[in-house]
């Protein structure tokens, strides 16, 4: 079974630009999550998707946003790139996230660098 | 607000060694508790997880308990490997919100 996976696995950008990640969940999942590992600032939540809602966000400004698509993949973005930006960003998929017990699978992850 | 803390921050022990990692969190109002393992510069691999209902879970040479009242969990390793250096991070499900919240993780190493 594929696990979940994002794409691009580094991405170089300039402060102002706007950054694109994708996830796509594990075959079954409806779940994907956002989260931010930033250098010092560990891993903080950014977006809940299930079913193509949003159904919760992070502590964030609201130049990060998603959506996600009827097959379940998501896409991130991030506006308006700052130099704190510059993170690992991880994504997560669960089957049925409303479903408290289930665990949350990790993709590899898109590095995101802002210069 | 919920917080994660998990000591110590780095480990260094000899191959065969058997280890205990803390994580220890404020609010005793959890669902579950879910450890993690993170190779340099790459993604997470779920460990264990166990539900609030839960004393422990085990998975080969890894036995992880979970204490709510106290707001501890302990991850123990079994006669460890180099093959196990990475960081472990441990993090709870507070509510229905989905997010986790994340310890900074304990960075440990065995040498041979």
């Amino acid at each position: 079974e594929a696990g979940v996976t994002q794409s691009p696995t580094h991405l170089i950008k300039t402060r102002g630009q706007q950054a694109t990640l994708r996830c796509s969940p594990i075959s079954g999942h409806t779940s994907v999550y956002w989260y931010q590992q930033a250098l010092g600032l560990g891993l903080q939540f950014l977006l809940w998707y299930d079913e193509g809602e949003e159904r919760n966000r992070g502590n964030f400004p609201p130049r990060f946003s998603g959506r996600q698509f009827p097959n379940y993949s998501s896409e991130l973005n991030v506006n308006a790139l700052e130099l704190e930006d510059s993170a690992l960003y991880l994504c997560a998929s669960s089957r049925r996230g409303q479903l408290v017990q289930e665990t949350q699978y990790f993709g590899p992850g898109t590095r995101l660098l802002v210069l | 607000k919920q917080e994660v803390t998990q000591i110590p921050a780095a480990l260094s022990v000899p191959e065969g060694e058997n280890l205990v990692l803390n994580c220890s969190f404020t609010d005793s109002a959890i669902y579950n508790l879910q450890w993690f393992r993170q190779d340099p510069g790459k993604g997470l691999t779920s460990l264990l997880l166990i539900q609030s209902s839960q004393r422990e879970q085990t998975s080969g040479r890894l036995n992880a308990s979970l204490d709510k009242s106290s707001g501890r969990s302990t991850l123990y390793i079994a006669a460890s490997q180099p093959g196990d250096s990475a960081t472990y991070l441990c993090a709870v499900r507070p509510d229905q919100g989905g997010k986790l919240i994340f310890g900074q993780g304990t960075e440990l190493s065995v040498k041979p």
